[in-house]
């Protein structure tokens, strides 16, 4: 299967400050991204999806100044989540689209 | 919106025995149909797929049936082992739109004990 590789796996950082995760597509060309937020316990939530080229289409409920989805290339989008608090903390995950759905490895994010 | 519902939350089952997990979905332009097993702090792993085009789909010990008119879809694992245990999810999403994002179901614990 289809390789995407995300970056960093863990981070923990201060409220108040901005983190950003990268999601990379190793060997193909991903035009379209999808990012999802999982809770403990819980399913992955689609967040967003990340159009190469163009702005991002959020899910009702996901503030999009809060997270912002930059895809400049067909390998690469990242997510920044601005200002973190400690109820941002969660598992990121992002998935490019073949056929089905390849999963980065996810980013465990605390915030303190 | 596409909507899946996936039943039971949790399954706990003997070594050997069979495991079934359900899940339903909402929109009748989906036709893709995977199912995923996670473990814990891992990137869900895809198992089994199906298109709505067929009804049933094998791989050794697991297959998944789709009831496209009843709008269902169910994963069964045969001989369950304990490395059978984690948490699974169904998804969908319409195949023919390239743009689209698969929708999850909630999840199902399954826990084979030895």
């Amino acid at each position: 299967g289809a390789v995407v590789s995300q970056h960093p796996s863990r981070v923990i950082c201060k409220s108040g400050t901005s983190v950003k995760i990268e999601c990379r597509s190793l060997d193909f060309q991903a035009t379209t991204m999808f990012w999802y937020r999982q809770f403990p316990k819980q399913s992955l939530m689609l967040m967003a999806t990340s159009n190469e080229g163009s702005k991002a289409t959020y899910e009702q409920g996901v503030e999009k100044d809060k997270f912002l989805i930059n895809h400049a290339s067909l390998t690469l989008s990242t997510l920044t989540v601005t200002s973190a608090h400690p109820e941002d903390s969660s598992f990121y995950i992002c998935s490019a689209s073949g056929y089905t759905a390849f999963f980065g490895q996810g980013t465990r994010l605390t915030v303190v | 919106g596409e909507n899946v519902e996936q039943h039971p939350s949790t399954l706990s089952v003997q070594e050997g025995d069979s495991a079934v997990i359900k899940c339903t979905y909402s929109d009748s332009a989906s036709n893709y149909f995977p199912w995923y097993k996670q473990e814990l702090g891992k990137r869900p792993q895809l198992i089994i797929d199906i298109r709505s085009n067929v009804g049933e789909k094998k791989d050794q010990r697991i297959a998944v049936t789709l009831n496209k008119t009843a709008k269902h879809f169910s994963l069964h694992i045969t001989e369950t082992q304990p490395e059978d245990s984690a948490v699974y999810f169904c998804a969908a999403r319409d195949f023919n739109q390239a743009g689209t994002a698969l929708i999850f179901g909630k999840g199902t614990t399954l826990s084979v004990s030895s």
